[in-house]
C-alpha cells in the first residue's frame, strides 16, 4: 500500500448508470489527480485539485464530474459514460513536486 | 506544451544483466523534475527515480541510475543486475507547476 486508496479495484457500469470512483489518501499531501490510462495510449491527465480548488481540467467531457470534499478524499463521479471511457482510471496524490506524486492501485472501469 | 516519448515499446533482459530505457522530452522550462515509474501487472505505479533538472549529477537508487543529458533532453534509465522482479511496464515522466506528463511507457521482460 502507498497510502493512496482507491475503490472499487473493479467496476462494470451501462451506458445509462450513475456512479463514483473514490480516492482517499492519508499522507498529508495538498494536491490530489484524476488521471486515465487506456491501453496503448499515456496517461492522460484528467484534474488537478490543490487545497481541494479545481486548477485544472483537461478538457474533460462533462459526464465525468470530479468533486474534493477535501484534500484527503477525491471523488470521481459517472455518468452516461460510454465504451470509449473504459480504462483504468489512476488516483494520485503529490507533496511537493520534487518529491513525485504517489499513485493508487486504480479502478478498472467497463463500460457495457 | 511538454512532450514525453519512450522510441522502446517493448524491451527485454537476460535476469543478473544491464538494460538501458530510452526516454527524450521536449520543453521550453529550466525548472522542472524528472522521474522513472514502474507498474507491474499489479497496476501500482511506483516511484523508482527522480532527477532534478538543476543537478548535474545522475540520480542512482541501487541497481536503478539514470543518465540526464539536460541539453539533450534525454533521460535514460539503466538498470543493473537484472531481477525477475523488474518485469514491469517503466514510463519515464515529466515534472513542470502542477503537471505530471507521461510517456506512452517501454514493457521489460526479464528472461530468468
Amino acid at each position: 500500500e502507498t497510502g493512496v486508496t482507491q475503490t472499487p479495484r473493479h467496476l462494470v457500469m451501462g451506458m445509462t448508470n450513475k456512479k463514483s470512483l473514490k480516492c482517499e489518501q492519508h499522507l498529508g499531501h495538498n494536491a490530489m489527480y484524476w488521471y486515465k490510462q487506456s491501453a496503448k495510449k499515456p496517461l492522460e491527465l484528467m484534474f488537478v485539485y490543490n487545497f481541494k480548488e479545481q486548477t485544472e481540467n483537461n478538457s474533460v467531457p462533462s459526464r465525468f464530474s470530479p468533486e474534493c470534499p477535501n484534500s484527503s478524499h477525491l471523488f470521481l463521479h459517472l455518468h452516461t459514460l460510454q465504451p470509449e471511457d473504459s480504462a483504468l482510471y489512476l488516483c494520485a496524490s503529490r507533496e511537493r513536486r520534487d518529491r513525485g506524486y504517489t499513485f493508487g492501485s486504480g479502478t478498472r472501469l467497463t463500460v457495457v | 506544451a511538454q512532450t514525453v516519448t519512450q522510441s522502446q515499446p517493448e524491451m527485454s533482459v537476460q535476469e543478473a544483466e544491464t538494460v538501458t530505457l530510452s526516454c527524450t522530452y521536449d520543453t521550453s522550462e529550466s525548472d522542472y523534475y524528472l522521474f522513472w515509474y514502474k507498474q507491474p501487472p499489479s497496476r501500482q505505479m511506483i516511484l523508482v527515480i527522480r532527477q532534478e533538472a538543476y543537478k548535474q549529477q545522475n540520480a542512482t537508487e541501487n541497481r536503478f541510475s539514470v543518465n540526464f543529458q539536460k541539453a539533450a533532453k534525454s533521460f535514460s534509465l539503466k538498470i543493473s543486475d537484472s531481477q525477475l522482479g523488474d518485469a514491469a511496464m517503466y514510463f519515464c515522466a515529466y515534472a513542470s507547476g502542477s503537471r505530471l506528463t507521461f510517456g506512452e511507457g517501454t514493457q521489460l521482460t526479464v528472461n530468468p
